[in-house]
């Protein structure tokens, strides 16, 4: 079966500095990558997502992730973080068999503060 | 487009009561699947619905049951509540239900039993 493991369940980092909010998987089969965040009292909104491809995929607001297959992990960086990016961010796994069925890693509360 | 909508946002039950949520797709959505988010578990996987039939299953008792109606939207029913159902239960709705396609969320129902 798969899993995802995110080991920083939080990171606590001051404004405009870099992070990296790990996670890496196990699974034996093809899987797809997803970063998800989830502000307070919302839902889960995608933060980007590795299908195929270029291994470096970015998001609109500044994110983005590596697939590095050899070492199975997604870590998410960003160079510079604002106060708004505290938020709680998921890794998250999809098998390549046709459903919908998330697999989520446990979360990592990133806290910016100024 | 209207997003993934849920109904109620907060509920509370008392123990042994059953409940009832429901979940509106974004339109032209055929595929919705269900999440439970408790502290202690995280994010796990409860079912996930195409055309209206179930077509895979998390690792939930049978309390727990869903349905799809023809216009895509969905139920999730938990019958004898008991405490440890307490959680934010998550609905995401997607295009094709294929893995390869996003998953929108919405933002959540916050059940709490008593």
């Amino acid at each position: 079966a798969q899993s995802v493991t995110q080991l920083d369940s939080q990171v606590p980092v001051f404004e405009e500095a870099p992070v990296e909010l790990r996670c890496n998987y196990s699974s034996s089969v093809s899987v797809y990558l997803f970063w998800y965040v989830q502000y307070p009292n919302q839902g889960l909104q995608l933060l980007l997502k590795y299908l195929s491809g270029s291994t470096l995929v970015e998001s609109i607001n500044g994110f983005e992730a590596e697939f590095n297959k050899s070492q199975t992990s997604f870590h998410l960086r960003k160079p510079s973080v604002h106060i708004s990016d505290t938020a709680e961010y998921f890794c998250a796994v999809i098998l390549n068999t046709g459903f919908q069925k998330l697999v989520f890693g446990t979360g990592t509360r990133l806290l910016v503060s100024p | 487009k209207a997003g993934v909508t849920q109904t109620p946002r907060y509920l509370i039950k008392t123990r042994g009561q059953q409940v009832t949520l429901s979940c509106s797709p974004i339109s032209g959505h055929r595929s919705v699947s269900w999440y439970q988010q408790t502290p202690g578990q995280g994010l796990q996987f409860l079912f996930e619905y195409f055309s209206e039939t179930q077509r895979n299953k998390g690792n939930f008792p049978g309390r727990f049951s869903g349905r799809q109606f023809s216009n895509s939207r969905s139920e999730m029913n938990v019958s004898t509540l008991e405490l440890g159902d307490s959680a934010l239960y998550l609905c995401a709705s997607s295009l094709a239900g294929t893995t390869n396609t996003e998953a929108f969320f919405g933002q959540g129902t916050r059940l709490t039993v008593v």
